[in-house]
């Protein structure tokens, strides 16, 4: 079945480790988003691609990094300078880039950092 | 900037009702809505998608509605069951990004 996959669901960090989170899509889509998502707030944007090779910042960039260099695979790096990694990340994937279809998104993986 | 409201943040129902989500947004100009339900510790799953175009979906038991004037949308469940307890969240897309309600949590009582 088409969809979205991220790895691992749950993962704990020691404070000053990156860590990198997989998200991986067999829809075919060009466009694909990572939000971050904390209790009691909205989803928050960090990074997006329209296509590959290519991905802006979202609005909470600081501290994380992406890389596109297909169009299955969109992973997302969490690095040590992020001050508050603790959080649910949340993949997803359109045909175009935003008002362009419908979002779809994998099952998240939820960060600890301890 | 545009900003996404959904009331309540909950909502407890007896099963079998009928019930409304409501979404409000403060900039008019957007490509489409989608509402999506996310079940605890979950990924998010969509339910609808509304063009600017359009003025409702339905989908099984579920219908939204947009009137982009007022700046409102909708979702309509029609006979409520337990299985339908999630968080209920409203996304807006403008010309510039995709913006978030922070959901409505549904409790349908059995």
């Amino acid at each position: 079945d088409g969809g979205i996959t991220q790895s691992p669901k749950y993962l704990f960090r020691k404070e000053g480790q990156n860590v990198t989170l997989s998200c991986e899509q067999n829809l075919n889509h060009d466009a694909m988003y990572w939000y971050r998502q904390d209790p009691g707030q909205g989803l928050r944007l960090i990074y997006y691609s329209q296509i590959v090779n290519d991905f802006q910042k979202g609005d909470i960039a600081e501290g994380y990094s992406v890389s596109r260099e297909k169009k299955e695979s969109f992973p997302l790096t969490v690095t040590s300078a992020q001050k508050n990694p603790t959080a649910f990340y949340l993949c997803a994937s359109s045909i175009g880039y935003r008002g362009q279809g419908e979002l779809f998104f994998g099952e998240g993986s939820r960060l600890t950092v301890l | 900037k545009q900003e996404v409201t959904q009331i309540p943040a909950a909502l407890s129902v007896p099963e079998g009702e009928n019930l409304v989500l409501n979404c409000s947004f403060t900039d008019s100009a957007i490509y489409n809505l989608q509402w999506f339900r996310q079940d605890p510790g979950k990924g998010l799953t969509s339910l609808l998608l509304i063009q600017s175009s359009q003025r409702e979906q339905t989908s099984g038991r579920l219908n939204a509605s947009l009137d982009k004037s007022s700046g409102r949308s909708t979702l309509y469940i029609a006979a409520s069951q337990p299985g339908d307890s999630a968080t209920y969240l409203c996304a807006v897309t403008g010309a510039n990004n995709l913006f978030f309600g922070t959901g409505t949590r549904l409790t349908v009582i059995p």
